[in-house]
């Protein structure tokens, strides 16, 4: 199973539309990242949430860590093309090295 | 600053050939991760560096797969006797302490395609 898990593992949206994905696990995390990867690249950081209850924004992204740190939700307000791309959410794992785990992704396409 | 790169980008092998993989991270940048992610999942962890330190390897990396970063600078990734199922995106990324934390900055992948 899984650490972390996403859904939808597929959301096909029209342009303007709103959009939320998800990423939950059972287990308790000091932080939490998002990412976005487009095709034939790698990931790039979106953002990371620390706080049980925390809200941070990023232009038209808005992220949410749940109150129990153990969930995350990503919410696009009028999705544009340019949104398009596969969502990833990772936690470091426990140790001191930093190395990340990811889930397994959301892809996201938003049509003109 | 150029940020992380990868070379190739794109390798097509025959299933039995050898092939490597160069990543060269951000300059200053103490720690290197290699990453594989296949088709419909997210990146899964294989080996980790700081420095030329090797100080981490995921059970995924067998024992045909070895990673070096000689100087601490560029890392390179060899598989020896290439299967089918070693087709996949290997990523590397870099990272260095900025006030209590490692952000990792990602190279574009290098897409491997074993037939």
């Amino acid at each position: 199973t899984q650490l972390l898990e996403q859904s939808p593992q597929f959301l096909s949206i029209q342009e303007g539309e709103n959009l939320t994905v998800y990423c939950n696990s059972s287990s308790v995390f000091s932080s939490l990242q998002w990412y976005r990867q487009e095709p034939g690249e790698g990931p790039v950081l979106l953002v990371t949430v620390v706080t049980g209850g925390e809200v941070k924004k990023l232009k038209r992204l808005t992220f949410q860590f749940g109150d129990a740190r153990k969930d995350s939700s990503l919410h696009i307000t009028a999705a544009q093309p340019g949104d398009t791309g596969l969502y990833l959410c990772a936690v470091m794992t426990t140790d001191s090295w930093g190395k990340l785990q990811f889930g397994a992704g959301t892809q996201v396409v938003v049509t003109p | 600053d150029t940020g992380v790169s990868q070379d190739p980008r794109h390798k097509i092998t025959k299933r039995g050939q050898n092939v490597t993989f160069r990543c060269d991270p951000i300059s200053e940048h103490n720690r290197l991760y290699w990453y594989r992610q296949t088709l419909g999942q997210g990146p899964e962890f294989l080996t980790y560096f700081q420095n030329e330190a090797q100080l981490e390897k995921s059970r995924l990396l067998s024992d045909r797969f070895s990673a070096e970063r000689p100087k601490g600078s560029f890392s390179t990734l060899e598989i020896q006797r290439t299967e089918q199922g070693d087709s996949a995106m290997y990523l590397c990324a870099s990272s260095a302490r900025t006030g209590g934390d490692y952000e990792q900055y990602f190279g574009p992948g290098t897409r491997l395609t074993v037939t």
